[in-house]
């Protein structure tokens, strides 16, 4: 079966320093990843895509994941976090079917401290 | 263009009772997906449609069901609610004007059975 993990629930970050929220899969076929981050009482944003070619990714509001096949992992990254940051982030992987299948890992929450 | 929309944004149901939530995708998008957020099983793959059409369906019992219109607004419906219903049901769009395998959401409508 296809998923998707993420390793922890929570990630701590003070303002400034670098963040890394880590993501695992195990899909069948080239994988199609994504990063969305949701905030509260809101629906989520789409963050960056891996589809092919490099494999760092960059997107939206400065994060940029690396993908790695050999290790299966698509980590999302940011050099330096903001406040504003703190939010729920899922990665999730394309489905069987259709591109409108996604499956999502459990979310990771994003806390960044001034 | 205006994003996805999702009426209403709050309801509550009783056990035994049936539901249904609407979804208007953004301008041009042929494709709604659905997804159920709950904080146990976290966001998980409802249905897919695509000109009125169902294009894949994720592991969930017959109660749910959706449809799709010509205008590409989209249902779901739940029947014989349960309390184990209640979640956050957040629905998607994509499609033309659109870049590939990317999915706009909307805010979601929380529905608390009781």
């Amino acid at each position: 079966a296809q998923s998707v993990a993420q390793p922890e629930d929570q990630v701590n970050v003070a303002e400034g320093n670098p963040l890394t929220v880590k993501c695992t899969y195990s899909v069948s076929g080239n994988p199609y990843l994504f990063w969305y981050v949701q905030y509260p009482n809101r629906g989520l944003q789409f963050l960056l895509k891996y589809i092919t070619g490099d494999n760092l990714v960059k997107g939206s509001y400065g994060f940029e994941a690396e993908f790695n096949k050999s290790q299966t992992s698509f980590h999302l990254k940011k050099p330096s976090a903001l406040v504003s940051d703190s939010a729920l982030y899922f990665c999730a992987a394309l489905g069987g079917g259709s591109q409108g299948n996604l499956i999502f890992g459990k979310g990771t929450k994003l806390s960044v401290k001034p | 263009k205006a994003g996805v929309t999702q009426t209403p944004r709050y309801l509550i149901k009783t056990r035994g009772q049936q539901v249904t939530l609407s979804c208007s995708p953004i301008s041009g998008h042929r494709s709604v997906s659905w997804y159920q957020q709950t904080p146990g099983q976290g966001l998980q793959f409802l249905f897919e449609y695509f000109s009125e059409t169902q294009r894949n369906k994720g592991n969930f019992p017959g109660r749910f069901s959706g449809r799709q219109f010509s205008n590409s607004r989209s249902e779901m419906n739940v029947s014989t609610l349960e309390l184990g219903d209640s979640a956050l049901y957040l629905c998607a769009s994509s499609g033309s004007g659109a870049p590939v395998y990317e999915q706009y959401f909307g805010p979601g409508t929380r529905l608390t059975v009781t």
